[in-house]
């Protein structure tokens, strides 16, 4: 029972273009969302988050946007640079559930200079 | 001076084996974390532990225990190692348990890999 799905495991994109990295949930009580940054040998890092009473923060060239009707979350980058290039996983909590992190598969973004 | 760190990073070993990761965090944080990372890359959580009190236990076998000499530290041992088992498996701690809002920082991952 996936309840976070990222439907593109990898997107290649053009230095200096914007990268959207979607991701979708079905549980409703989700009530916080991050992205996780990963190279290869590496743990994840954390990149950026939304509360589910925001539609949209932005941190730098890092955008996400909540759409809480549709249970679709999504993360611009603008402009991408080749350092950009990894995998990017999706995250969910629900407040009463101590922490606990849903992630989805990832996609591996590529920045091509 | 790394934030969250695992011991060993690779671990090979024989089917039946019992062996040990470690994982130390020095930032202060009151949760610890164990996810594993199988093979179509899916981050799934084991268990964590607030100031070394156990607070979620996913569906893991019981050849799995985790073991948190004090709140700095969360070992995972596994017993009776199957093929199933192998994965990369990542330590993460946060600040509090309780707030779904408090980041998590992850250690770089210990490859096990059961032969």
């Amino acid at each position: 029972d996936q309840q976070v799905k990222q439907n593109s495991p990898s997107l290649s994109v053009q230095e200096g273009r914007i990268s959207i990295l979607n991701c979708d949930y079905t549980n409703s009580m989700f009530d916080y969302f991050l992205w996780y940054k990963k190279y290869p040998a590496e743990g994840p890092t954390f990149l950026i988050s939304i509360s589910s009473i925001k539609d949209k923060n932005e941190d730098g060239r890092f955008t996400v946007f909540l759409n809480k009707s549709a249970k679709h979350l999504s993360l611009h980058i603008v402009p991408s640079q080749p350092g950009d290039s990894a995998v990017y996983f999706c995250a969910a909590s629900a407040s009463n559930q101590g922490g606990k992190l849903i992630f989805g598969q990832g996609t591996e973004l590529s920045v091509k200079p | 001076d790394t934030a969250v760190s695992q011991t060993p990073k690779y671990l090979v070993t024989q089917m039946g084996n019992d062996k040990s990761i470690k994982c130390e965090q020095n930032l202060g944080h009151d949760t610890m974390y164990w996810y594993k990372q199988d093979s179509k890359k899916f981050l799934k959580i084991m268990f964590s532990y607030n100031n070394k009190e156990l607070i979620i236990n996913e569906t893991v076998p019981n050849r799995f225990s985790p073991k948190s000499p004090d709140k700095a530290h969360l070992n995972l041992h596994i017993n009776s190692l199957e093929l199933g088992d192998s994965a990369v498996y990542f330590c993460a701690s946060s600040q509090v348990a309780l707030y779904s809002t408090d980041t998590q920082y992850f250690g770089p991952g210990t490859r096990l890999t059961v032969l």
